[in-house]
């Protein structure tokens, strides 16, 4: 699987953006990108994925650089419930198996 | 839907014992996986399985360990003897694979088992 590149943490404010970054240099032609977050004691969550076109859900946006090198995950009014580790992740299209790295582990501060 | 169901959450074995954890897919769904997760080494892919049959088994850390799956609605993860070492959190994650872009599919995670060696 191809990797992925977050920084360890973040904080942000209660009802502000928060604009999670995610690099993946070695990303190729037929990689989804996924982002999952796992809140405290919980199994990790699916948030939003995405092949070229940025994408919107009800949870959040998802940016994707033109050369789908790098992508944000853009939570609009960050929650004291988002607090969690949140995954960015490359589905190939060779195997299904989808391997974690390290994630973002995001503060939100009231 | 209930989501994906995992039994027991919570498990205290000594080391030396046998332990089964199992797990329950969302129904219809064609990929299951089983991952672990420790503070040092994060969430590690054990082995997934696509109806029913076992893909790929690269991440299983030795022979202690096997999985099965007998049918499409219940798979088991076996660790035999277990081993301090083995302390973990276990989850489970079911997928439904879109016939013409099986990537596409996001995982569906369970609430997983915490397994405590002693």
């Amino acid at each position: 699987d191809a990797k992925t590149t977050q920084p360890n943490s973040m904080e942000s404010n209660e009802e502000e953006p928060v604009h999670l970054p995610c690099n993946h240099s070695t990303i190729s032609g037929t990689d989804y990108i996924h982002w999952y977050r796992q809140l405290p004691s919980q199994g990790p969550e699916y948030v939003i994925h995405g092949l070229t076109s940025n994408v919107n859900n009800r949870m959040a946006s998802l940016a994707i650089a033109e050369d789908r090198k790098s992508s944000t995950l853009i939570l609009h009014r960050a929650t004291l419930r988002d607090a969690a580790v949140y995954y960015c992740i490359l589905r190939d299209g060779l195997g299904l198996g989808m391997r974690f790295g390290a994630g973002t582990r995001l503060t939100v501060k009231p | 839907d209930a989501g994906v169901i995992q039994s027991p959450r919570h498990e205290v074995t000594e080391m030396g014992q046998e332990v089964t954890l199992r797990c329950k897919p969302i129904s219809g769904h064609d990929y299951l996986f089983w991952y672990r997760q420790t503070m040092m080494r994060g969430l590690e892919l054990l082995i997934y399985f696509n109806n029913n049959v076992p893909i790929d088994d690269s991440g299983m850390p030795e022979d202690r360990f096997s999985a099965k799956m007998p049918n499409a609605s219940f798979s088991t993860l076996k660790i035999q003897p277990s081993e301090p070492r083995d302390s973990a959190v276990y989850f489970c994650a079911s997928s439904l694979a879109l016939i013409r872009r099986p990537t596409d599919s996001p995982l569906h995670f369970g609430n997983g088992t915490r397994l405590t060696v002693t």
